[in-house]
């Protein structure tokens, strides 16, 4: 099956600093990935994505690095505010079979 | 709002029984998937539907049953329920333009609890 894992299950940083969150994937054929931000009680909210021919993609405040050599996708998040606290899903798919796969998810933690 | 709209929001049953969670698709999205979450897990997909068919099949159990509609609207059905089925179980929707799968709008989910 597929395998989609991050590498910290939770993360505290100091409100005004940059965030960082990684992700690992196995399956090489992986085509589209993204990034989802859950607040407790709600569904996942859409982030960032990237697909397989981009290495990198920024978005307000996010920016996503997709390494394929060693299957890493990572989610840096500038000027991390309060609001940010919540955790986060990297998500892929092998695009052929259309499904999307979640990793475990970090919880992102903003320190005032 | 994402655009996705998924009943009920709460449901409270015992062991034994079967519920129905029902869920319709943001308006133009053909493909509707179910995903469950455990407390402080990830979400395990279970079951994905494109314009009525059964497209993908992840981690869902026999007991476990889905169908998408002709109005696109998809219901998931859960019998002979246990108490390790409490879960959140969100239904998402996307579009897929020239073969390309676009992101998952999610909706609120429908917690389940069971007694």
């Amino acid at each position: 099956g597929e395998s989609v894992g991050l590498h910290l299950p939770t993360l505290s940083v100091q409100e005004g600093d940059n965030s960082i969150i990684n992700c690992a994937y196995s399956n090489s054929a992986s085509d589209y990935f993204i990034w989802y931000k859950q607040e407790s009680g709600k569904g996942p909210q859409f982030i960032i994505d990237i697909r397989s021919n981009m290495d990198k993609r920024q978005g307000q405040r996010v920016t996503v690095l997709l390494n394929k050599t060693v299957k890493h996708l990572s989610l840096q998040i500038a000027a991390t505010q309060p609001g940010d606290s919540a955790v986060y899903f990297c998500a892929e798919t092998p695009n052929t079979g259309n499904q999307f796969y979640f990793g475990t998810g970090t919880s992102l933690t903003v320190i005032p | 709002d994402s655009g996705v709209t998924q009943t009920p929001k709460h449901l409270i049953t015992a062991t034994g029984q079967r519920v129905t969670l029902r869920c319709s698709p943001r308006s133009g999205d053909l493909s509707v998937y179910w995903y469950q979450q455990s407390l402080d897990q990830g979400l395990q997909f279970l079951i994905q539907y494109y314009n009525g068919e059964e497209r993908a099949k992840g981690n869902i159990l026999e007991r476990f049953s889905a169908q998408q509609f002709p109005d696109l609207h998809s219901e998931l059905n859960l019998s002979s329920l246990e108490l390790g089925d409490s879960a959140l179980y969100f239904c998402a929707s996307s579009v897929v333009s020239g073969g390309l799968t676009g992101e998952l709008f999610f909706g609120e989910g429908s917690r389940l609890t069971v007694l």
